[in-house]
């Protein structure tokens, strides 16, 4: 079974550029994850998908921040404009809609803001 | 909203030594605690979770422990081995299927040969 995909793997830019990061979740499932994991810090959701719908993005940094999931399938999430304090690793993860679902991780995006 | 904190930040032991990572929570809403070990450069993988009506759960090496009184439960990994070197993650949630995830900050073992 594949897993979690997603890229780029890394990437570089100066402040006030844009950026956008794909994923693609495992097949089948119907709920995708975008989490912010700053270094030496745990993951913070950023935003939750329902299939093409969104469920959670109250910690999404609306002003610069955005994202998408057309067909309930692929996701997208873009900054612009990129600040200093995002850079980050962007980590997409992917699950059934069940109870105690297990999350399944991506590898990441490194994003390195200068 | 949920709150989860975990210690030690870094953890160091010999190969065979037991090690053990700990986390309180906030919420007592929270019924799902998985742990994730993440290696360099890979997203975090699930190794094990436990479930608010259970207090205790094994897997070979690995075992977590649940005191829902307290709001705080443990990783446990016995005979440790170098390749169990990594971040660890605790989390905790409600358990739906619609609910999120909060992590702990990572606890960094290190398991000298």
């Amino acid at each position: 079974e594949a897993g979690v995909a997603q890229s780029p793997r890394y990437k570089i830019i100066e402040k006030r550029q844009s950026v956008a990061f794909w994923c693609n979740p495992i097949s089948g499932h119907a709920t995708l994850y975008w989490y912010q994991q700053i270094l030496g810090q745990g993951p913070k959701l950023l935003i939750q998908f329902q299939n093409n719908g969104v469920v959670d993005d109250s910690q999404l940094p609306k002003d610069r921040f955005s994202a998408e999931r057309l067909k309930g399938v692929d996701s997208t999430l873009k900054i612009q404009p990129a600040k200093l304090e995002d850079s980050a690793v962007y980590l997409c993860a992917s699950s059934l809609p069940i109870t105690y679902n297990e999350q399944f991780f991506g590898p990441g995006t490194r994003l390195t803001v200068l | 909203g949920e709150n989860v904190e975990q210690h030690p930040s870094t953890l160091s032991v010999q190969e065979g030594d037991s090690a053990v990572i700990k986390c309180t929570y906030s919420d007592s809403a929270s019924n799902y605690f998985p742990w994730y070990k993440q290696e360099l450069g890979k997203g975090p993988q699930l190794i094990i979770d436990i479930r608010s009506n259970v207090g205790e759960k094994k897997d070979q090496r690995i075992a977590v422990t649940l005191n829902k009184t307290a709001k705080h439960f443990s990783l446990h990994i016995t005979e440790t081995q170098p390749e169990d070197s990594a971040v660890y993650f605790c989390a905790a949630s409600e358990g739906s299927g619609y609910s999120t995830l909060t992590f702990g900050k990572g606890t960094m073992l290190l398991v000298s040969p």
